[in-house]
């Protein structure tokens, strides 16, 4: 079936501009996750959504971004005034349910570069 | 003190060879491990998950568990050169997510 999928696959932006990047998870599930991942680091969490709670945004570096998950499904996250060191590759991952026991399936990324 | 540590990269080794990588992590509640692969310009791909403590075996892949050494390891027996890859240690966390070491970088020569 189908996998995770995220557009656009490059965003080159201009610094002070906002920029919207889009993730639709796989069918059915309800779990779903933002990962920004720099050159050569890791993946750093930053925000988690869960069916219709409220979601988990303590891994946002800055109050210029945002995100979004529309009826439980498509999930849009927004950088507003975007700098120099927002350029990342955004990941963005979706589980059957947010527990340890469900792994993670990423789709093929954003990579976002701040000019 | 990292919540997800992974031995310094990167680590080079012939083909055949078992490749050994290591994790520790700081939050002894934490429960669940998994060994996500990524290649050069791919997102993660997992490729094992444990729970219990112990030794998991898939295939070539042996992931190792020690709850009490808050350590887990993963082994590629007969390594082959398409197995080059970064590999990511991530640890369910209290905080109900993933929390990601920052990889290491694998390469195995031919």
């Amino acid at each position: 079936g189908a996998g995770v999928s995220q557009s656009p696959s490059n965003k080159v932006t201009e610094k002070g501009k906002d920029v919207e990047l889009r993730c639709d998870p796989i069918s059915g599930h309800t779990a779903l996750y933002w990962y920004r991942q720099s050159l050569g680091q890791g993946l750093e969490f930053l925000i988690y959504f869960q069916g219709n709670s409220a979601p988990d945004k303590s891994g946002l570096p800055s109050d210029r971004f945002s995100a979004e998950r529309t009826g439980g499904s498509v999930s849009t996250l927004t950088i507003q005034r975007t700098q120099q060191e927002d350029s990342a590759v955004y990941l963005c991952a979706s589980s059957l349910a947010g527990t340890e026991i469900y792994e993670q399936y990423f789709g093929p990324g954003t990579r976002l570069t701040v000019t | 003190q990292k919540e997800v540590e992974q031995n310094s990269g990167p680590l080079s080794v012939p083909e055949g060879a078992i490749a050994s990588l290591n994790c520790t992590y700081s939050d002894r509640g934490s429960q669940s491990f998994f060994w996500y692969r990524q290649y050069s310009g791919k997102s993660p791909e997992l490729i094992m998950f444990i729970y219990s403590n112990g030794d998991k075996e898939d295939g070539r892949f042996t992931a190792q568990l020690n709850k009490a050494s808050q350590y887990v390891s993963l082994l590629i027996r007969d390594s082959q050169p398409s197995d080059s890859a970064t590999y990511l240690c991530a640890v369910w966390t209290s905080g109900s997510r993933l929390t990601f070491g920052e990889g290491t970088q694998l390469t195995v020569n031919p």
